[in-house]
């Protein structure tokens, strides 16, 4: 069965410094999708990121990365320059083959990060 | 272009009680999920349907949970009866084609408390 894990329930960082997130993943499937939400306190999931299996390279958008190792099952996610808005809850989260492919999205427990000025 | 739009936002039933909430996903956008995220957890799925079939209802608990999406648009998600434990943000989100799931846009959500 698909897993996700986020083992730090909360980080803190200051404005403008680099914080990198958690998140190890376990799954049998070969092919699947790898991506991080942000969640604001207003409660809205908010896409980041995403990172297929087959991609060579770590995806980035912006001032988020995507620190993708696939031996270790690992898809941290880099925030550099960190702002006060980044101030929120985020999910690591997995798709994979179910009926067809890419279907059923799991998601971990989250991260709530928190950015100091 | 609009969001994903939710309503009600905020909803507060007693056990055993029916509730229903509604979602009208992003104008085109052929697939459709309803997620119960839990305080201090991540979103879970109940339901995804594409266009106004049902891809997965695996996590549904179909006793008392039941969800449509008529003429493959809009849909609704009922419950009934509700117990405590169905306190909880539920969240509707689209996308544009059921094999881009990184894609999903997520609605505001209807928070629920039941007493």
């Amino acid at each position: 069965a698909q897993k996700i894990t986020q083992t730090q329930p909360g980080m803190f960082v200051q404005e403008k410094e680099a914080v990198t997130l958690d998140c190890t993943y376990d799954t049998s499937d070969q092919s699947y999708g790898l991506f991080w939400y942000k969640q604001p306190s207003s409660g809205e999931m908010i896409f980041l990121i995403y990172q297929g299996s087959y991609d060579e390279q770590n995806a980035t958008e912006g001032r988020y990365s995507l620190n993708f190792q696939k031996a270790r099952k690992s898809a941290n996610l880099v925030i550099s320059a960190s702002q006060l808005g980044d101030s929120a809850m985020y999910f690591c989260a997995m798709s994979g083959p179910g009926k067809t492919s890419y279907d059923k999205v799991i998601f971990g427990p989250g991260t709530s990060l928190s950015v100091i000025p | 272009e609009a969001g994903v739009a939710q309503s009600p936002r905020y909803k507060i039933i007693e056990k055993r009680q029916s509730v229903a909430f509604w979602c009208n996903p992003i104008s085109g956008h052929a697939t459709l999920y309803w997620y119960q995220q839990i305080l201090g957890q991540g979103p879970k799925l109940l339901i995804q349907f594409q266009n106004n079939g049902v891809v997965d209802d695996s996590q549904l608990p179909k006793d008392r949970f039941s969800a449509e999406r008529l003429k493959g648009v809009d849909s609704t998600l009922k419950i009934q009866p509700a117990k405590l434990e169905d306190s909880a943000v539920y969240l509707c989100a689209s996308s544009l084609d059921q094999g881009y799931p990184y894609e999903q846009y997520f609605g505001p959500g209807t928070r629920l408390t039941v007493t």
